[in-house]
């Protein structure tokens, strides 16, 4: 089992639609969360982070904690064209080494 | 606030030669810097972590001779390639942790291409 999982896609959402993009993870003892955006040939940019269950809105954007069910999820409200690349969802372990454990990334396509 | 630079952004070199890539936080301090290298279309692959004024941690299977690290301030990283080869050829990225946060967030620069010939 990796220890943290995204359905690599690509996830497909019409212009204006919501995009749901959800990462589980397996170290139980992770404390903080983070959500990056890479575009192609680019480097990872951070949208959100989050450590505290529940919702976390900045923008367009909502990230949602679940720590009983080891899930985290990310809203894209109002999708557009832009949005359209691979989203990563990362976690700092139990171990607290400071390293992002990484997903192996969504990719998100928003269809004018 | 938060930018973190590289430099070179892309760098084209011959087979046996060495190449050095600098990251740098031009806003914030950070103690802890790392350093990810991407395939493409795959995952990032983190290959150290470089701590101000000690040696680097470097993870399994990387060797620690051939991909020097110093991070010798706390502002600065750099990376050196030695004897690179044409496998060495990649997106290499570095990020950087803030000092003094409560969370580990860490924000990337920008990235370097190295190509080997």
């Amino acid at each position: 089992q990796k220890e943290v999982e995204q359905n690599s896609g690509p996830l497909s959402v019409p212009e204006g639609a919501i995009a749901s993009l959800n990462c589980t993870y397996s170290d139980r003892g992770s404390q903080s969360f983070f959500w990056y955006r890479q575009y192609s040939g680019k480097s990872p940019e951070l949208i959100m982070f989050i450590y505290s269950n529940g919702d976390k809105e900045d923008g367009r954007f909502t990230a949602q904690l679940n720590k009983a069910s080891q899930y985290v999820s990310l809203l894209i409200r109002d999708s557009q064209p832009s949005d359209s690349a691979t989203y990563l969802c990362a976690c700092v372990g139990s171990s607290n080494t400071g390293k992002l454990i990484f997903g192996q990334g969504t990719t998100l396509q928003v269809k004018p | 606030g938060a930018v973190v630079s590289q430099h070179p952004s892309r760098v084209i070199c011959k087979s046996g030669t060495s190449v050095k890539i600098e990251c740098r936080s031009l806003d914030f301090q950070a103690t802890t810097m790392f350093w990810y290298r991407q395939f493409p279309k795959q995952s990032l692959m983190l290959m150290a972590t470089s701590n101000e004024g000690s040696k680097a941690t470097y993870e399994q299977g990387v060797e620690k001779d051939k991909f020097l690290i110093n991070h010798a301030s706390l502002t600065l990283s750099t990376l050196t390639v030695t004897s690179a080869h044409p496998e060495d050829s990649s997106f290499y990225i570095c990020s950087a942790r803030p000092s003094g946060l409560i969370t580990d967030t860490q924000y990337f620069g920008p990235g370097t291409r190295l190509t080997v010939l």
